[in-house]
């Protein structure tokens, strides 16, 4: 168990609808990453929070988004949800803003109908 | 950006061998972890191996920065270990900030 905790662990849903993920770190962790694994792009990081402020943007669509709340926790907004958005979502945490050792949470697998 | 790249893609072994996982990068890295996804899709970290060597039981790693690698070593193998090994590695600086890169994994199977 790294730590990392997810919710939901599975969602599926239609195409055009919208969904939130949670992602809570590690205690004391202070940075939270996301990262999107599909079959055909593999894993692949979208984007990373440091105490409530984004740190750095990776391959983010525009219909995603994200925020890190006061007490740390996190979650990702994935709307006008299309068939190639199915797959499986990750949370990873780490202490300092860059550099350190990452930890995964058990991710959300999410399938668009 | 940099580029990560993993042998073999796949890997079919029989319980008890030994094995040897590349990851090559493109670049200098300043953080390098190794990772396994076990079959029910969790990712475990397994080493944060940025240069040097460092084992941990059955598993050792060894990451050659000035060369732009690093090996995974798994003895003794067992059917515990399949699954999906992958590299990442993280680059300070520029748009690359925070930013871990995966390789496209090794696929084991160990068969009993």
């Amino acid at each position: 168990d790294s730590g990392v905790t997810q919710t939901p662990k599975h969602l599926i849903t239609a195409t055009g609808q919208r969904v939130t993920l949670r992602c809570s770190p590690r205690s004391g962790d202070l940075s939270v990453y996301w990262y999107q694994q599909s079959l055909d792009q593999g894993l692949q990081f979208l984007i990373q929070y440091y105490n409530g402020e984004e740190r750095a943007k990776g391959n983010i669509l525009e219909r995603f988004s994200a925020q890190q709340f006061p007490d740390l926790h996190s979650e990702l907004n994935l709307s006008s949800l299309e068939l190639g958005d199915s797959a499986l979502y990750f949370c990873a945490s780490s202490v300092p803003q860059t550099g350190d050792t990452q930890y995964f949470g058990p991710g959300t697998r999410l399938t668009v109908l | 950006g940099i580029q990560v790249e993993q042998s073999p893609p796949d890997l079919i072994l029989q319980e008890g061998a030994n094995s040897t996982l590349r990851c090559n990068f493109s670049d200098s890295v300043n953080n390098l972890q190794w990772f396994h996804q076990n079959p029910w899709g969790q990712l475990i970290n397994l080493f944060y191996i940025p240069s040097g060597t460092k084992q941990n039981g059955r598993l050792s790693a060894t990451t050659v920065a000035t060369e732009r690698y690093s090996l995974l070593y798994i003895s003794s193998s067992q059917t515990t270990d399949s699954g999906v090994y992958f590299c990442a590695v993280w680059r300070a600086g520029g748009t690359s900030y925070g930013k871990l890169t995966f390789g496209q994994g090794t696929i084991l199977t160990v068969h009993p």
